[in-house]
C-alpha cells in the first residue's frame, strides 16, 4: 500500500529564512505527487505537482518542489519565507492505477511557523 | 469560476443521530470525492463518485454513505454518529480526463461536532 511520511511536526523558520519541508512517499510505481496548504479551520489549497518530467516543478506562492527517485522524496522548498506562509502542508501521492485509482492518500502535516 | 462548494460549514449532532453533508464541485469538473480530516491528521479517503456511482471506497465502514446527482453534486451521509465521527470532512472535485483526473480541488469543508 502507498503511503506517505512527512518527519517534521512542526518546523519554525524566521522571515525571510529558506525553507524546506521534507516528505517521503512509499509506492512501487511512478507516483503521482502534490503539495497541499491548510489555514486554520479551512480546506486544502493545491500548491504544486508532480506528474512526470522536469524533476524540479514550480508551484504558487513562489514554492518548489524537487521529485528525487532514488530518495523516494518530494520536498518543498521556498528561498524566502513570508508571514503569511504560516499554515500546515500536507504531501500526498495518487496511484495512477491500480485498485485505489484516483484516491489521494496524504502525510501526517507538517506545520510551519514563521517569526517575525 | 467558482470553486468547490460546501454545506452546511459547521454542524453539531448528537450521538446516533444521522447526517447529510452537501458538495458541489468545480465548475466543469465531474468527479467527487470525500475526505475526513481528524484534528491533527492528514485527511483519509472516504468514496468517491462518478457518473453517480461509487468507484471506489476507502477503509470507512457502510455508516457512510454517498450519493451524487446529474449535475455532479454529491452528499455524505452518515448514520448512527460516534463520538468518533467529529473531524472536518472535505469534498474535492477532479475532471474525469487524462491526468486532470488526478488534480484535485478541494472546497472549505464542513465541521461536524458530534455531542
Amino acid at each position: 500500500a502507498q503511503s506517505v511520511t512527512q518527519p517534521d511536526i512542526h518546523i519554525t523558520v524566521s522571515e525571510g529564512a529558506s525553507l524546506e519541508l521534507r516528505c517521503n512517499y512509499s509506492y512501487g510505481a511512478t507516483p503521482y505527487l502534490f503539495w497541499y496548504v491548510q489555514s486554520p479551520g479551512q480546506g486544502l489549497q493545491l500548491l504544486l505537482k508532480y506528474f512526470s518530467g522536469d524533476t524540479l516543478v514550480q508551484g504558487i506562492k513562489g514554492f518548489e518542489a524537487e521529485f528525487k527517485r532514488s530518495q523516494s522524496s518530494f520536498n518543498l522548498r521556498k528561498p524566502s519565507v513570508h508571514w503569511s506562509d504560516a499554515a500546515e502542508y500536507f504531501c500526498a501521492v495518487v496511484n495512477a492505477g491500480g485498485t485505489s485509482y484516483g484516491k489521494l492518500t496524504f502525510g501526517q502535516g507538517t506545520i510551519l511557523t514563521v517569526h517575525p | 469560476d467558482a470553486g468547490v462548494t460546501q454545506s452546511p460549514t459547521h454542524l453539531i449532532k448528537t450521538r446516533g443521530q444521522q447526517v447529510t453533508l452537501r458538495c458541489s464541485p468545480k465548475s466543469g469538473h465531474d468527479t467527487v470525492s470525500w475526505y475526513q480530516q481528524a484534528l491533527g491528521q492528514g485527511p483519509q479517503f472516504i468514496f468517491q463518485y462518478y457518473e453517480e456511482e461509487e468507484r471506489q471506497r476507502g477503509n470507512f465502514p457502510d455508516r457512510f454513505s454517498g450519493h451524487q446527482f446529474p449535475n455532479y453534486s454529491s452528499e455524505l451521509n452518515v448514520n448512527a454518529l460516534l463520538l468518533g465521527d467529529s473531524a472536518l470532512y472535505l469534498c474535492a472535485s477532479s475532471l474525469l480526463q487524462g491526468a486532470f483526473f488526478y488534480e484535485q480541488y478541494f472546497g472549505p469543508g464542513t465541521r461536524l461536532t458530534v455531542t
